[in-house]
């Protein structure tokens, strides 16, 4: 089973819907992060949590917002989704140890109509 | 100036090619600094973490300099399964800043 894991892999919904895209880890790392990668823009940052209590804005945290339900879980959320947040979205993990290295899951492809 | 700039490729390679990848950086207060892979359409892996020394992992060798605020990553005896986009990262106080990516392309 992947260390990190991200539901759904695939999504395509309408505009003006409420989305929620889930990412679980089994490696006991503290900190979470959630990118959005556009073709030639590269990895962006969205939001950021170093522990349960703690939640962080990134680059590009309008339009979004994030729930650290425990250690193990974040979800990404897009309250009224918008047709340019159609993007590959990845959810990382690190420990304080490794903070250098993030572990991904394998993305989620998400359209918006 | 952008947090971490790319050429952004693509670079067209035979296979046995040398290649090399530049990246500048913007902050200089920047801690730490790597090469990720990254697959068409596939999560980033590391790659390797790139020293001011220098630093080498087989056919692969990182460079930092950090007076001119420069990072290269040179490829030797190109395989074809080194193709792949090459990201530069860089991490500041708390998270990490990933480039754009260079797209590399070995041919038989």
């Amino acid at each position: 089973d992947a260390d990190v894991t991200q539901t759904p892999r695939n999504r395509i919904t309408k505009t003006g819907k409420r989305i929620m895209l889930e990412c679980s880890q089994t490696k006991g790392h503290d900190r979470m992060y959630w990118y959005r990668q556009d073709p030639g823009l590269g990895l962006r940052l969205i939001y950021y949590s170093f522990d349960v209590k703690d939640i962080n804005k990134g680059e590009i945290s309008d339009g979004y917002s994030v729930s650290r339900q425990a250690q193990a879980k974040f979800s990404l959320s897009l309250e009224s989704a918008i047709p340019n947040q159609t993007a590959l979205y990845f959810c990382a993990t690190s420990d304080e140890s490794q903070r250098k290295k993030l572990f991904f899951g394998s993305g989620t492809q998400l359209s918006v109509l | 100036r952008k947090e971490v700039e790319q050429d952004p490729g693509p670079f067209n390679v035979p296979e046995g090619a040398t290649v090399a990848f530049n990246c500048t950086y913007s902050n200089s207060a920047s801690q730490s600094f790597f090469w990720y892979r990254q697959d068409c359409r596939k999560e980033p892996k590391l790659l390797m973490s790139v020293y001011s020394s220098g630093n080498e992992d087989g056919r692969f060798t990182a460079q930092l300099n950090r007076a001119s605020q420069y990072i290269s990553l040179l490829i030797r005896d190109s395989k074809l399964s080194d193709s792949a986009t090459y990201l530069c990262v860089v991490r500041g106080y708390s998270t990490l800043t990933f480039g754009k990516g260079t797209m590399l392309l070995v041919s038989p």
